[in-house]
């Protein structure tokens, strides 16, 4: 079945460092591949999502690339702050139908200044 | 334009006891998904409702359920609570459309703790 592998947690770095949260992912077919990130005591948030290969999704500074030829979605931004500390969770949706996402464990980003 | 309501917030309860919790999803929007999010198991997909029918079933026990009424509002509702059920339960709804496929807006989620 589906399924989604993101590096364990928790990230720790400095305000303006940079970062990279490693996404791979195994699934049938062409699905779409999704960022989200939770606040604490909040919902998930759409954070950015790329639906085929080679797209890249962007907002708030942070990107993503779909790569089918690693299976992998990994979330990049140049320079972090404070604010983004949050859980950043990988997903991706099936092929078969309906709005159901396969998620990530997620990953605990927290920056320092 | 309203975001996704889900209540109550936090609930406590106990072994044995059943559960009901409610989701509004955004205006417009006629398909609600369920997830539970626990830090064992992280974020598991528990079902999909469109239109008042069920369209996706996660691998959870008989004793999950849920209904989508024509206002397009769901509930799920847990019998027979077990401890192991202590979870936020989040509720998603998704718009209609290419750019809103699989889209998901998330509510603030209901915090259940069974003792």
């Amino acid at each position: 079945g589906d399924s989604v592998t993101q590096m364990e947690g928790p990230v720790t770095l400095s305000e303006e460092a940079f970062l990279t949260i490693n996404c791979t992912y195994t699934a049938t077919g062409y699905p779409s591949l999704f960022w989200y990130v939770q606040y604490p005591g909040e919902g998930l948030q759409l954070l950015l999502k790329a639906t085929k290969a080679d797209d890249k999704g962007s907002n708030k500074g942070f990107e993503a690339t779909y790569r089918k030829e690693t299976t992998s979605f990994h979330l990049e931004k140049g320079s972090v702050q404070v604010s983004d500390s949050a859980v950043y969770f990988c997903a991706l949706s099936g092929t078969g139908g309906g709005n159901k996402l396969t998620f990530g464990t997620g990953t605990q980003l927290k920056v320092e200044l | 334009k309203a975001g996704v309501t889900q209540t109550p917030r936090y609930l406590i309860k106990t072994r044995g006891q059943q559960v009901t919790l409610s989701c509004s999803p955004i205006s417009g929007h006629r398909s609600v998904s369920w997830y539970q999010q626990t830090p064992g198991q992280g974020l598991q997909f528990l079902f999909e409702y469109f239109s008042e029918t069920q369209r996706n079933k996660g691998n959870f026990p008989g004793r999950f359920s849920g209904r989508q009424f024509s206002n397009s509002r769901s509930e799920m509702n847990v019998s027979t609570l077990e401890l192991g059920d202590s979870a936020l339960y989040l509720c998603a709804s998704t718009g209609q459309g290419r750019a809103g496929a699989n889209v998901l807006t998330f509510g603030a989620g209901s915090r259940l703790t069974v003792l």
